[in-house]
């Protein structure tokens, strides 16, 4: 079974409305990252949480880490075509174990 | 930020064969990622290149087969040793620099997508 788990595995939103995106691990984490992977632009960087309970936002993106740092969410607000892609979570589990990456979120956005 | 070219962009080759990849920063960086993501699969981590000490590698990779050198801080190598078909993935180098926001942020490279035949 994989490590980290994303839900749901694929969305289609139309353009404007809001959605989230959840990261879940049976494992408390040292820090959780999330990416965004666009054909033809390679792979992005979001954003990195490593505190329980930290909240980031980077312009209409947000994510969450829970207090016990075993589940994250990454929400996007008045979704845009320029949002679609995979969105991969990656996470550093544990002193000694890989780094590991979730399966990936595949968003599509509708105008 | 970083930039970060890499070479080749793609290549197929034969199976039993070796690749080279070259990953160039603009800046330098005491770490450098080397990462895999195979056909519709998510990103591994292979190994981290640190500037004057041996590789570290993660669990299933081994210096035999993904060998790297870091001669400085500005590029790294990975070599792909005794291909299979297996190894046809998009190799893709990493940095972490600082951002815009001024916090770290981890940079990509546009990938070297192989193919072995």
């Amino acid at each position: 079974s994989q490590e980290l788990e994303q839900s749901p595995q694929s969305l289609i939103v139309q353009e404007g409305k809001n959605l989230t995106i959840n990261c879940t691990s049976s494992k408390t984490l040292y820090g959780l990252y999330w990416y965004k992977q666009k054909y033809g632009e390679g792979l992005i960087f979001l954003m990195m949480l490593q505190k329980g309970g930290e909240e980031k936002s980077h312009e209409k993106i947000t994510a969450k880490l829970d207090e016990k740092k075993q589940q994250s969410s990454l929400h996007i607000t008045a979704s845009q075509p320029s949002h679609a892609g995979i969105y991969l979570c990656g996470a550093d589990m544990s002193y000694g174990q890989n780094f590991v990456f979730g399966p990936g979120t595949r968003l599509s956005v509708l105008p | 930020s970083a930039v970060i070219s890499q070479k080749p962009s793609r290549d197929i080759c034969q199976r039993g064969t070796s690749l080279t990849i070259q990953c160039q920063v603009d800046s330098q960086v005491t770490m450098m990622f080397w990462y895999r993501q195979q056909p519709g699969q998510s990103l591994t981590l292979i190994a981290t290149a640190n500037q004057g000490s041996e590789a570290t590698y993660e669990s299933g990779f081994v210096i035999d087969k993904f060998p790297i050198s870091r001669p400085n801080l500005t590029f790294s190598t990975l070599t792909v040793s005794n291909m299979s078909p297996e190894d046809s993935s998009i190799y893709l180098c990493s940095v972490w620099g600082s951002g815009e926001s001024s916090y770290n942020e981890q940079f990509f490279g546009p990938g070297t997508r192989l193919t072995v035949l």
